[in-house]
């Protein structure tokens, strides 16, 4: 059965702190992960990844996709109150279908 | 502006009664998606349709039905059969070999 996993589930920092969020996937005829940040209604796009080892950056903001192992990390740095949200993963299967985790709940106290 | 639609934005259902979301895009996607997003879960898929006149079940189908008679249009009808259906409903469409872009969503709850 395809899966994705993230973790923590809920994370709790500091303004200012770094955070790295963790998102493995075992998904058949896995072609690409994306990203999305969820604040109150709909997940707005962060990144998507195809090719292993290789970064994506915006801002604070960078992700990297490892195939071999079959992860992906988010990195925040710098992080600010705004950045609090649920951050979502998903492998998209085949040509369409995406497989979402759970969701990382991440909360930035000031 | 280009965007995905949904309408309402809350809805009601009583007992027996089938309800109908609304699902609007301008984005020329081929395909669109229906998901169902219940607190502290991520977000599970009801069906998509990667062409006009074309649908699929996805991985929690039972209690829903869908049409594609438009490619701008994608409803979702919440039929008496779902015995659960209190939930946040997303809508999501996407070009080929992109990202899915999501509507605001619905949240349906129970009378």
């Amino acid at each position: 059965e395809d899966k994705v996993v993230q973790s923590p589930l809920s994370l709790v920092v500091h303004e200012g702190d770094t955070v790295t969020l963790n998102c493995s996937y075992e998904v058949t005829n896995f072609r690409s992960l994306l990203w999305y940040k969820q604040e109150k209604k709909a997940p707005t796009f962060l990144f998507m990844l195809t090719s292993s080892g290789i970064e994506k950056k915006s801002g604070r903001l960078s992700s990297i996709l490892d195939k071999k192992e079959l992860f992906s990390i988010l990195n925040i740095t710098a992080t600010q109150t705004g950045d609090s949200a649920i951050y979502l993963c998903a492998g998209i299967q085949g040509a369409q279908k995406l497989v979402f985790g759970q969701g990382t709940r991440l909360t930035i106290n000031p | 502006d280009g965007g995905i639609t949904q309408s309402p934005k809350y809805l009601f259902r009583k007992e027996g009664q089938n309800v109908t979301l609304s699902c609007e895009q301008n984005l020329n996607h081929d395909a669109m998606y229906w998901y169902r997003q219940d607190p502290g879960q991520g977000l599970r898929l009801i069906y998509y349709s990667q062409i006009v006149n074309d649908f699929q079940k996805g991985d929690i189908a039972e209690g829903y039905s869908v049409s594609r008679e438009k490619k701008e249009s994608f409803p979702l009808t919440v039929t008496s059969a779902q015995k659960n259906p209190t939930a946040f409903y997303l809508c999501a469409s996407r070009s080929q070999g992109g990202p899915q872009h999501f509507g605001d969503g619905t949240r349906l709850s129970i009378l």
